[in-house]
């Protein structure tokens, strides 16, 4: 199976920073790769699927980038509803395997 | 407006059998792949389970496999997991959720499963 770690599992910015989560798979995953984000006792959203597609609806100071093993989720300009939990998943082959999570908080 | 809701969490025995449901609506779900997806409480999201939109296809996280099956029914927009066998580390929210390009676009609430003494 496909493993895939996140750093770093949590992190304290201030609204207006410029936030970089990474996303380390175990093999070569392509741009298979998709990014969620969950806040408290909500459903996870897609925010960004193939490593930088932008899902419909979501703010352009969210991308996306990466290919192979090593990826990156970048929030230009962070806003207070964006202190949230971030999930990285690829979906090159089953199982599907998510990274462990990083928590963005105050 | 697309809407995924699960139901059929329960509390549970260690060793019992459960099936959940997952009703679809508003998009064409004969012709999309769905996933499960569970989070025990407090913890990270955790794959379950793939089914392709014919039910030709599918795939299993390695936590599962050989006791959870999925299945569907297109004919009533309807997805399902037999869950047997449980243990306590079967205990968490259930996601339904809708295949995008691999992801989910589309997510349910959740039901929970609680395995218990």
């Amino acid at each position: 199976d496909i493993q895939m770690t996140q750093s770093p599992s949590s992190l304290s910015p201030s609204v207006g920073d410029r936030v970089t989560i990474t996303c380390r798979a175990s093999q070569s995953i392509r741009t298979y790769l998709n990014w969620y984000q969950q806040k408290p006792g909500k459903a996870p959203k897609l925010l960004i699927y193939t490593a930088f597609s932008l899902q419909s609806g979501v703010p352009s100071r969210f991308s996306g980038s990466g290919s192979g093993t090593d990826f990156t989720l970048t929030i230009s300009s962070l806003q207070p509803e964006d202190f949230a939990t971030y999930y990285c998943q690829q979906s090159y082959t089953p199982p599907y395997t998510f990274g462990q999570g990083t928590k963005v908080e105050i | 407006e697309v809407q995924l809701v699960e139901s059929g969490g329960v509390v549970v025995q260690p060793g019992g059998s459960l099936r959940l449901s997952c009703a679809a609506s508003g998009f064409s779900f004969d012709t999309y792949a769905m996933h499960w997806v569970r989070q025990a409480p407090g913890k990270g999201l955790e794959w379950v389970s793939l089914i392709g939109w014919d039910s030709r296809n599918i795939y299993y996280g390695d936590s599962v496999k050989g006791r959870f099956t999925v299945s569907r029914d297109n004919s009533k927009n309807f997805l399902y997991l037999q869950m047997n066998s449980l243990t306590t580390e079967d205990t968490a929210l259930y996601y339904c959720v809708k295949d995008f390009r691999g992801g989910g676009d589309t997510w349910g609430q959740g039901t929970l499963v609680t395995v218990s003494s």
